[in-house]
């Protein structure tokens, strides 16, 4: 699939590091969406983006730091992170997010390990 | 906030034999539930979703079932194969708040052959 895609798939990062997170999605979507999947834990929602506006801050640290120059790409930012941040971090876009109950389609995530 | 419940939290079949996942919520103004079915080291797909103005909706071997009174959702595979083991997650969207989807824990149903 190639719809939504994630770079890069696999992070390795000391918790001194800055490192982003890109995503990208060709469906000509205006919702973009970063979630974070850990083992044992529910997909959490951290932040929504519509036609390039931030609508949703899921309480997220500030160590966490997102990025949408457009309704193609966003970016999550990541500085001196924890290990507890270690976790599948996915990006998803939907087409409206005015109309409930659009169809959100998730790109493969970013598996990030931080030491 | 929305809070969403699924049970049980894994679900071993045998081939042939249908599985059953349920789902609760607890904000009364959700009206999307979309159910999405995970492989291992793949993305969540949708596979079926329902809104509030529905009781039910199937799709071949997959039906989900909606009880707005009661807040509870649920999930059926009938005549599993092993191609349905995965994990299933539930999710709710408030209305109100757009496409705000709030995720269940997540079911890994192993289908054995």
């Amino acid at each position: 699939e190639t719809g939504v895609t994630q770079t890069p798939r696999h992070l390795v990062m000391g918790m001194t590091n800055k490192k982003s997170l890109k995503c990208e999605q060709h469906l000509g979507h205006n919702a973009m969406y970063w979630y974070k999947q850990s083992a044992k834990k529910p997909l959490e929602l951290m932040f929504v983006y519509n036609f390039k506006e931030q609508t949703e801050n899921n309480s997220v640290p500030s160590r966490f730091s997102p990025e949408c120059p457009n309704s193609s790409h966003l970016f999550l930012h990541l500085h001196t992170l924890q290990p507890e941040d270690s976790a599948l971090y996915l990006c998803a876009s939907s087409q409206d997010l005015a109309g409930a109950g659009d169809t959100q389609y998730f790109g493969p995530g970013t598996r990030l390990t931080v030491l | 906030g929305e809070n969403v419940e699924q049970h049980p939290s894994t679900l071993s079949v045998q081939e042939g034999d249908s599985a059953v996942i349920k789902c609760t919520y607890s904000d009364s103004a959700s009206n999307y539930f979309p159910w999405y079915k995970q492989e291992l080291g793949k993305r969540p797909q949708l596979i079926i979703d329902i809104r509030s103005n529905v009781g039910e909706k199937k799709d071949q071997r997959i039906a989900v079932t909606l009880n707005k009174t009661a807040k509870h959702f649920s999930l059926h595979i009938t005549e599993t194969q092993p191609e349905d083991s995965a994990v299933y997650f539930c999710a709710a969207s408030p209305g109100a708040a757009g496409n705000k989807l709030t995720f269940g824990g997540g079911t890994r149903v192993l289908v054995k052959p």
